[in-house]
């Protein structure tokens, strides 16, 4: 079926280390991508986005990859910091679907001083 | 925030009450969605709407109505509230910026409605 799931449901990184998190995604017909972060009562945040004619995407400190042949799809952040806390979501909006985003269930970033 | 808002911000009511949630924009986008999240669940579309009077269901619509009289409100509505319709109701709107490679059109979101059915 349709659906876009998560590989890591909490993730801890030490404050200044890489973190990476990590989506798969099942529909071969998505074509764009988005990443949101969401902090505690907030709604979410976009953070960036990807299409399917691309498989790289930077933005300030965060790089999206996409990979088609494996359907999986990662959101890098680069000197995590506290302020990285958060749930983050990955979406896929599927070709001709009328853009109706699918979200996975998200992975809780903590942060460790 | 994209100009958007939810009210109420907080809810508590009691089973069998008919329930309104309001979402207003101010940047006269065409596309609005009603989503609810809960644990494990993520976020699921209600309804959305791709302009005045024009809805269409989402993947849990069951219990839920909409309407959109003009564009920048849109209305989701229980009915007849049950405990499972218990959850954080977000508001969205589509925005489309930019062109070719460096184009955006994603999706923002309201801060959200917190209901409690009793």
């Amino acid at each position: 079926g349709e659906s876009v799931g998560l590989h890591l449901p909490t993730l801890s990184v030490q404050e200044g280390d890489n973190s990476i998190i990590n989506c798969a995604y099942s529909n071969s017909a998505s074509d764009y991508f988005i990443w949101y972060k969401q902090e505690s009562g907030k709604g979410p945040q976009f953070i960036i986005d990807i299409r399917s004619n691309m498989d790289k995407r930077q933005g300030q400190r965060v790089t999206v990859l996409l990979n088609k042949t494996v359907k999986h799809l990662s959101l890098q952040i680069a000197a995590t910091q506290p302020g990285d806390s958060a749930v983050y979501f990955c979406a896929e909006n599927i070709e001709n679907s009328s853009y109706k985003l699918i979200f996975g269930s998200g992975t809780r970033l903590l942060v460790r001083p | 925030d994209a100009g958007i808002t939810q009210s109420p911000r907080h809810k508590v009511t009691e089973t069998g009450t008919p329930v309104t949630l309001r979402c207003h924009q101010t940047e006269n986008h065409r596309y609005m969605y009603w989503y609810r999240q809960d644990p494990g669940h993520g976020l699921r579309l209600i309804h959305y709407s791709y302009g005045v009077k024009d809805t269409d269901k989402g993947e849990v619509s069951d219990g839920y109505s909409v309407s959109r009289s003009k564009t920048e409100d849109f209305l989701l509505t229980l009915e007849s509230a049950t405990s499972s319709q218990t959850s954080v109701y977000f508001c969205a709107i589509r925005d489309t910026t930019g062109g070719g490679s460096a184009s955006t059109d994603t999706q923002y979101f309201g801060p959200g409605t917190r209901l409690t059915v009793l």
